[in-house]
């Protein structure tokens, strides 16, 4: 099965700040990836899918990019609402895996 | 309002079984593949199956294969995973989702289940 790999685990920034997140996939996935954002006690949001495709209703501060193996997920001029755990997950072909999460503190 | 509604969840024993159930509304539940998504305490998000629209296509995450069994009623908009032969390692909150192209696009809030003596 395909492994994602996520970098850093945790990341702590200030308000204003530019926030780069990483996600590595042990095989090629073309742009089969999607990122979420997971508050304490909420579920999963979708934030990009398709790599670099913004969710509609999602600020436009957050965004998406890579293909293949690498792919990155920045958060320009972080807010105090975007402290959260972020997630990256496949979907090229089943299991859908996700990554094991990036902590962002604000 | 497009909706998810989990149910099921609860304490059982190891060796347990227990059935999730998952209401859908606000959208044409049959149109989708639908997913059980699952989150042990204080952990990372692990896809745990899903199903396509007819229900014909069933995929499983390999530590549930012979275990779980997804299910799903179109008739009733509803969504559901029987689990036997309960583990400890299998305590989480268990989403039920809503598959779009890509992505999950659609979150139940959760249902807790516990697997303990």
């Amino acid at each position: 099965d395909i492994q994602m790999t996520q970098s850093p685990s945790s990341l702590s920034a200030s308000v204003g700040d530019r926030v780069t997140i990483t996600c590595r996939a042990s095989q090629g996935i073309a742009k089969y990836l999607a990122w979420y954002q997971q508050k304490p006690g909420e579920a999963p949001k979708l934030l990009i899918y398709a790599a670099s495709t913004l969710q509609s209703g999602v600020p436009s501060r957050f965004s998406g990019s890579g293909s293949g193996t690498d792919f990155t997920l920045t958060i320009t001029s972080l807010q105090p609402e975007d402290a959260a755990t972020y997630y990256c997950q496949k979907f090229n072909s089943v299991p859908w895996t996700f990554g094991q999460g990036t902590k962002v503190e604000v | 309002e497009e909706q998810l509604v989990e149910s099921g969840g609860g304490l059982v024993q190891p060796g347990g079984s227990l059935r999730l159930s998952c209401e859908a509304s606000g959208f044409t539940f049959s149109n989708y593949w639908m997913s059980w998504v699952r989150q042990a305490p204080g952990k990372g998000l692990e896809w745990v199956a899903n199903i396509n629209q007819d229900g014909r296509e069933k995929y499983y995450v390999d530590s549930v294969k012979g275990r779980f069994t997804i299910s799903r009623d179109n008739a009733k908009n509803s969504l559901f995973l029987q689990m036997n032969s309960l583990r400890a390692e299998d305590t989480a909150v268990y989403y039920c989702a809503r598959e779009s192209v890509i992505a999950v696009a659609l979150w139940g809030q959760g249902t807790l289940v516990t697997v303990s003596s």
